[in-house]
This record gives C-alpha cells, sequence and structure tokens, in this order.
C-alpha cells in the first residue's frame, strides 16, 4: 500500500482481556518496528523485524506482549490479560532496509485504551 | 540505556516568530532525525542528519547534526498555525535498527 497502515484506530477492551493490534506495512519494505507511546512520553521501542531474522524483542515490557510477522507482511501485536498500564497509542513503522539510516515510516497507531 | 534529552518540553509563540529545539546525548550517534506528529496521526519524518557537522534545510527547518555527534538542533523559522505539533529527536547508530527518540517538544503558535 502508498502507506503504514495500522487497525483498529481505536480500541476500548476491559482489563484483562486480550487484544491484537494490526500493522500492514508499505510494500516491500522488509523492517517493520512496533513502539508504544504512553501519554505526554516520547516513543519507546517494543519490537523489531527485519527480513526472516529473530527479531529483536529487547523491548517488550513483560511476556504478555508478543508479536509476529507473517509472511514478512503483515504484523500483529498481541497483549495478553491488558492492564491499565498498557493504555497507550501503538505505532507500527516500515523502513526500506534494516538499520535506522533512512528513518521510518510510521502508521497512524492505535489508541488502545484499558478499563 | 540510551537517552535523548530533549528541550524544550513545550513552546508557546506568536505566528511569525522563530524556533530553536536541541536534543543532546550522553552517546554517540551517527544518525540524528527530526519528526513531526500531528494530533492523532504517526509521526513524519521532517529531516535526516548523517555526518557529524552537518546543516540541512528543508524550507523554513534547518537541522544541524553537531560535531560531537552527542546533540542536534532543528530550527523553524517564521512560524505558520500548521507548524503545531509534536516534534521529536532520534537518534541511529548505523548498525542499530533502533532509533531512541526524544520525549518531543510540543509546539503551539498563536495566530
Amino acid at each position: 500500500g502508498a502507506g503504514v497502515s495500522q487497525s483498529p484506530s481505536n480500541k476500548v477492551t476491559e482489563k484483562g482481556k486480550d487484544v491484537e493490534l494490526r500493522c500492514d506495512p508499505i510494500s516491500g519494505h522488509t523492517a517493520l518496528y512496533w513502539y508504544r507511546q504512553s501519554l505526554g512520553q516520547g516513543l519507546e521501542f517494543l519490537i523489531y523485524f527485519q527480513g526472516n531474522s529473530a527479531p529483536d524483542k529487547s523491548g517488550l515490557p513483560s511476556d504478555r506482549f508478543s508479536a509476529e510477522r507473517t509472511g514478512g507482511s503483515v504484523s500483529t501485536l498481541t497483549i495478553q490479560r491488558t492492564q491499565q498500564e498498557d493504555s497507550a497509542v501503538y505505532l507500527c513503522a516500515s523502513s526500506s532496509r534494516g538499520g535506522g539510516w533512512n528513518g521510518y515510516t510510521f502508521g497512524s497507531g492505535t489508541r488502545l485504551t484499558v478499563v | 540505556g540510551q537517552q535523548l534529552n530533549q528541550s524544550p518540553q513545550s513552546m508557546f509563540i506568536q505566528e511569525g516568530e522563530d524556533v530553536s529545539m536541541n536534543c543532546t546525548s550522553s552517546s554517540i550517534f551517527n544518525t540524528w532525525l527530526w519528526y513531526k506528529q500531528d494530533p492523532g496521526e504517526g509521526p513524519v519524518l521532517l529531516i535526516a542528519l548523517y555526518k557529524a557537522g552537518e546543516l540541512t534545510s528543508n524550507g523554513r527547518l534547518t537541522a544541524q547534526f553537531g560535531i560531537t555527534r552527542k546533540d542536534s538542533f532543528l530550527n523553524i523559522s517564521a512560524s505558520i498555525p500548521s507548524d503545531v505539533g509534536i516534534y521529536f529527536c532520534a537518534g541511529g547508530q548505523g548498525g542499530s535498527e533502533k532509533l531512541v527518540f526524544g520525549k518531543g517538544t510540543k509546539l503551539t503558535v498563536n495566530p
């Protein structure tokens, strides 16, 4: 597609429920990233996929968070047993090659609210 | 971990004024990038800097990559209402695929 697409744009869920957030990167982009943006905060790195390499999961805050990328394209970020502190905007980005040299193209994000 | 200290946290200016914001770090970065985020949107790349000392312009925006590779600034000249948003700096280390982001500068422009 023309840009990075994320769905849903907004999600309200009850504490304890599982949620799945979807990201469609730009076609042909081999690198895909998930970041979290809490209110008034910067962007917190969560996970990075590059081609067929093992993902860099070093930013995932707990084992309730996981992500997969199927077929080198679409990615799903799953949060199990959601907590109120998980409320944030989850941003997905993709780039045309690994590394920060070209910068990322971000999606519009999914605003998650845990009540 | 690595951190970028971005300042100021917020700015309130009159239309037509110039704006300056900066980022500093205790770590060396090989790439500095500046992003702007509009409400409800993801950040959009404004300027990318790849070489220490580099000064790059994009319209009314000018950014510089510090000589020490530990800092960068962004200037906006003759601000207009559509400059409103949150500006983020980001550092990359080439070979590391994760960008480190500052906490942002929220800019408000009064017409």
